[in-house]
């Protein structure tokens, strides 16, 4: 079945320092990838997606590119601030699957100044 | 504005009783979803639904059931079946073709007291 493999937290940064989460994923299939985010007691919002190898997906200064050669679909920032203090999940959706996201178990990241 | 809403936002229950958690989404989305979330362990399917007047099980559907009477909405009941149903629920939906991602309500926090 189809899988995603996030780094546990929590990760704790200092405000400017550089950020990676790493992501990997299981899947029978060329599966589209997707960061979320979530704030303390809200939804999820996506943050990034990427629907083929070498893409590359970007949003408020995070990115993440798709590596079909070693499954995987890290989140970068360069430079984290306070306000990025959320809980990240990597996520892959799949057609003929029931166009089911399936989750990671989601990383908590915490920028202290 | 489109989007989907969620409600109530806090919802308390005493045990034995059933709950109905609401879900409506203006988006014209044919796929919907709830999700069930615990700490530390993401985000797990608990029904989705395609289409009108069709669901399918998700991987914790015991204890809850749905219905899809209408496009927009998706109404999830937890039943006193369920055997621990303190969780934080999210409703998402998507168009449902093609490897597109989810769009997420604000969640409902159920405890049972």
């Amino acid at each position: 079945g189809n899988s995603v493999t996030q780094m546990e937290g929590p990760v704790t940064l200092s405000e400017e320092a550089f950020l990676t989460i790493n992501c990997t994923y299981t899947a029978t299939g060329y599966p589209s990838l997707f960061w979320y985010v979530q704030y303390p007691g809200e939804g999820l919002q996506l943050l990034l997606k990427a629907t083929k190898a070498d893409d590359k997906g970007s949003n408020k200064g995070f990115e993440a590119t798709y590596r079909k050669e070693t499954t995987s679909f890290h989140l970068e920032k360069g430079s984290v601030q306070v306000s990025d203090s959320a809980v990240y999940f990597c996520a892959l959706i799949l057609t003929g699957g029931g166009n089911k996201l399936t989750f990671g178990t989601g990383t908590q990241l915490k920028v202290e100044l | 504005d489109g989007g989907i809403t969620q409600s109530p936002k806090y919802l308390f229950r005493k045990e034995g009783q059933n709950v109905t958690l609401s879900c409506e989404q203006n988006l014209n989305h044919d796929a919907m979803y709830w999700y069930r979330q615990d700490p530390g362990q993401g985000l797990r399917l608990i029904y989705y639904s395609q289409i009108v007047n069709d669901f399918q099980k998700g991987d914790i559907a015991e204890g809850y059931s749905v219905s899809r009477e209408k496009k927009e909405s998706f109404p999830l009941t937890v039943t006193s079946a369920q055997k621990n149903p303190t969780a934080f629920y999210l409703c998402a939906s998507s168009p449902g073709l093609g490897n597109t991602e989810a769009f997420f309500g604000q969640g409902t926090r159920l405890t049972v007291v």
